[in-house]
């Protein structure tokens, strides 16, 4: 059963800071991965979708990679913002469409 | 153009009574699905149409959920005798097609659920 696990929990940093959020997974035969950012009440919104062939997704000041083979994907925020404060959650599509969802990573920018 | 949209957005039961929530996804995706969010559960998959068919109806957690979808648009998640655990928040999606790996989803708002 394939397991998404998303490091920190939570972090808290000061704006301007470049920043890594960490997700991984225990099965590595998966079609793509997915980052979303979810703000307190609100739905997901999706920001970068990597296919299991690529490296990595470049998206303003976004950048997520994957390495399928270790079971790892990265995501890295630059020059970080106030309104970068929010959950982001990584999910993984292994088959029969569905998503599996990491925990998320609460994430707070200090102004 | 128009987002996934989902009604009502707040809703609140007795338990024991019964819950229609609706989706409306973006118009031409032909993939619709369906998740739910609770605390200390995090996100889980539901059920994923392909048109009006669903291949995967493995995430209902009970008989008492049951999802359709008509005119390969509209959903609608029916939870019949609701119980307290039934709390959640209810997410649709939406593909533009079912192809494997090409999947971006694009989520509405949700559905708050409280049963009391």
């Amino acid at each position: 059963k394939q397991e998404v696990t998303q490091i920190p929990a939570a972090l808290s940093v000061p704006e301007g800071e470049n920043l890594v959020l960490n997700c991984s997974f225990t099965d590595s035969a998966i079609y793509n991965l997915q980052w979303f950012r979810q703000d307190p009440g609100k739905g997901l919104t999706s920001l970068l979708l990597i296919q299991s062939s690529q490296r990595e997704q470049t998206s303003g000041r976004l950048n997520a990679s994957l390495d399928k083979s270790s079971g790892r994907s990265t995501l890295y925020i630059a020059a970080s913002q106030p309104g970068d404060s929010a959950t982001y959650l990584c999910a993984v599509e292994q088959g029969a469409q569905k998503l599996v969802f990491g925990q998320g990573t609460r994430l707070t920018i200090n102004p | 153009g128009a987002g996934v949209s989902q009604s009502p957005s707040n809703k609140v039961t007795e338990k024991g009574k019964d819950v229609e929530l609706r989706c409306d996804p973006i118009s031409g995706h032909t993939a619709l699905y369906w998740y739910r969010q609770s605390l200390g559960q995090g996100l889980e998959f539901l059920i994923y149409f392909q048109g009006n068919s669903a291949p995967d109806k493995s995430g209902l957690p009970s008989d008492r959920f049951s999802a359709e979808r008509t005119g390969g648009s509209v959903s609608t998640l029916t939870i019949q005798r609701t119980q307290q655990e039934d709390s959640a928040v209810y997410l649709c999606a939406s593909s533009l097609s079912g192809q494997w790996g090409y999947n971006e989803q694009f989520f509405g708002p949700g559905t708050r659920l409280t049963v009391l």
